[in-house]
């Protein structure tokens, strides 16, 4: 079963600065999510973009999906302490099945 | 609030001793399922079920059973638990269909001694 690859693994950046982590994928997928999880705890839910879709915003949040290069970027902007956390990209297959990858550790210092 | 809620959230055990983790989702999710974590493996599927009744393997199903006889329930049972079987489990649920987002429980760390 395919499952999206983070890179990077870890990220460590300062308040104010953006945060970049890309997600690549081989086979084709019905949509892509991301999800934040503090260290722990549940996932929460942060964005879904569709496969006709190329790129989604959420406050401080901005997805790109391209699906020719089967890649995805999570980008957060103006970073900040609160988001410290691991990210993970989720894939839906043609099945309906969400394919997690195995994530991208942010950590943000003031 | 719309939630999803795992029972206990901690549990120390012992090789062989049968257990069951609840879990239970308010908001009428006919899609629920059961996923374990591990350092570096991020998130794997054990079981799904689509709705009442309609249970499904994931990926990692061996050691493990599920049940769906009520639509808000989900619970995973442990029939003999082994060490291997040590992670932090997550049971999640949405909608039916593709494009809904997923509601994770809190997790329910599980050691096996």
């Amino acid at each position: 079963s395919q499952q999206g690859e983070e890179d990077p693994q870890a990220l460590s950046i300062q308040e104010g600065e953006n945060a970049t982590m890309n997600c690549s994928y081989k086979t084709s997928i019905n949509n892509l999510q991301w999800y934040r999880q503090n260290s722990g705890r549940g996932l929460v839910h942060l964005i879904l973009i569709r496969s006709n879709e190329r790129e989604k915003h959420s406050g401080r949040l901005r997805v790109t999906l391209d699906t020719s290069k089967k890649s995805s970027s999570l980008l957060i902007t103006a970073s900040r302490a609160a988001d410290t956390a691991s990210y993970f990209c989720a894939l839906t297959d043609s099945w309906g099945k969400l394919q997690f990858g195995a994530g991208t550790q942010v950590v943000v210092t003031p | 609030e719309a939630q999803v809620t795992q029972n206990p959230r901690y549990l120390i055990t012992v090789t062989g001793k049968k257990l069951t983790v609840t879990c239970s989702q308010n908001m009428n999710h006919e899609y629920m399922s059961w996923y374990r974590q591990d350092p570096g493996l991020g998130l794997r599927q054990i079981y799904y079920s689509m709705n009442v009744e309609v249970t499904d393997k994931g990926d990692v199903p061996e050691g493990y059973k599920v049940s769906r006889k009520e639509k808000r329930n989900f619970p995973l049972i442990l029939e003999s638990p082994s060490p291997n079987q040590t992670s932090l489990y997550f049971c999640a649920s949405r909608k039916s269909g593709y494009s809904y987002e997923q509601y994770f429980g809190p997790g329910t760390r599980l050691t096996v001694t």
